[in-house]
């Protein structure tokens, strides 16, 4: 089964530090996302990666970062952290276009700052 | 632009009872459509998609969905609910000019009552 693995299932922030989301994806896919979930508004893009070290801004990149080094590993950095940032973050991968929109999940993030 | 819209953030069955959730979609092009379902506390899993073969598409645990163009139409179906069916049920589209980039719904939330 494909495993999409995020590192951090809740985190508790203060407004202006610095955070890391991890990523990690073990069926060799070469997309990975970052969705943001908010009640009502559904999922939002934030940035997506098609290869390593390739990045593409989503719908609502402003306030956040993304890298990939690794092709099994995308993270998503706010560079310092609000409380409108509050939220749960999903990331997602998938292969080649043969797999055209079948996304695999991870279980989610859920930051909350203060 | 492509976008979707599920009408009704929240739908209440009884077990047995048939479920419909509905989702329209907005396309300039032929859409790709997919249903996603969210169980509590965990990313998001495929249920279905329509990638423009069969227009009435079955997909995991007892649910389908029919494409119907004149309509701009995929509503999600089953049958008969099962209590285990409660959950957010998230619609969602390819996104024109970058064919990975999914657009999701706002989401029904799904309650099943004994």
């Amino acid at each position: 089964d494909v495993k999409v693995t995020q590192s951090s299932r809740y985190l508790v922030k203060r407004t202006g530090e610095k955070v890391f989301l991890e990523c990690v994806q073990d069926m060799d896919h070469e997309n990975m996302f970052w969705y943001r979930q908010d009640p009502g508004l559904g999922l939002r893009l934030i940035y997506f990666s098609y290869d390593v070290k390739m990045k593409e801004k989503g719908d609502i990149p402003e306030g956040y970062s993304v890298s990939r080094e690794k092709k099994e590993r995308f993270s998503l950095i706010l560079e310092s952290a609000s409380t409108n940032q509050t939220s749960m973050y999903l990331c997602a991968s998938n292969g080649d276009s043969t797999s055209t929109g079948e996304l695999f999940f991870g279980e989610g993030s859920r930051l909350t700052v203060l | 632009a492509q976008s979707v819209t599920q009408l009704g953030s929240h739908v209440s069955v009884s077990e047995g009872a048939l479920v419909l959730l509905r989702c329209n979609y907005s396309s300039s092009v032929p859409p790709y459509l997919f249903w996603y379902v969210q169980y509590p506390n965990q990313g998001l899993q495929l249920l279905l998609k329509y990638t423009s073969a069969a227009t009435l598409v079955k997909g995991i645990n007892g649910f389908e969905a029919e494409f119907k163009k004149s309509e701009t139409s995929f509503h999600l179906t089953k049958p008969s609910a099962h209590m285990s069916d409660a959950a957010e049920y998230f619609c969602a589209v390819i996104k024109a000019g970058g064919f990975q980039k999914l657009v999701f719904g706002t989401g029904t939330r799904l309650l099943v009552s004994p």
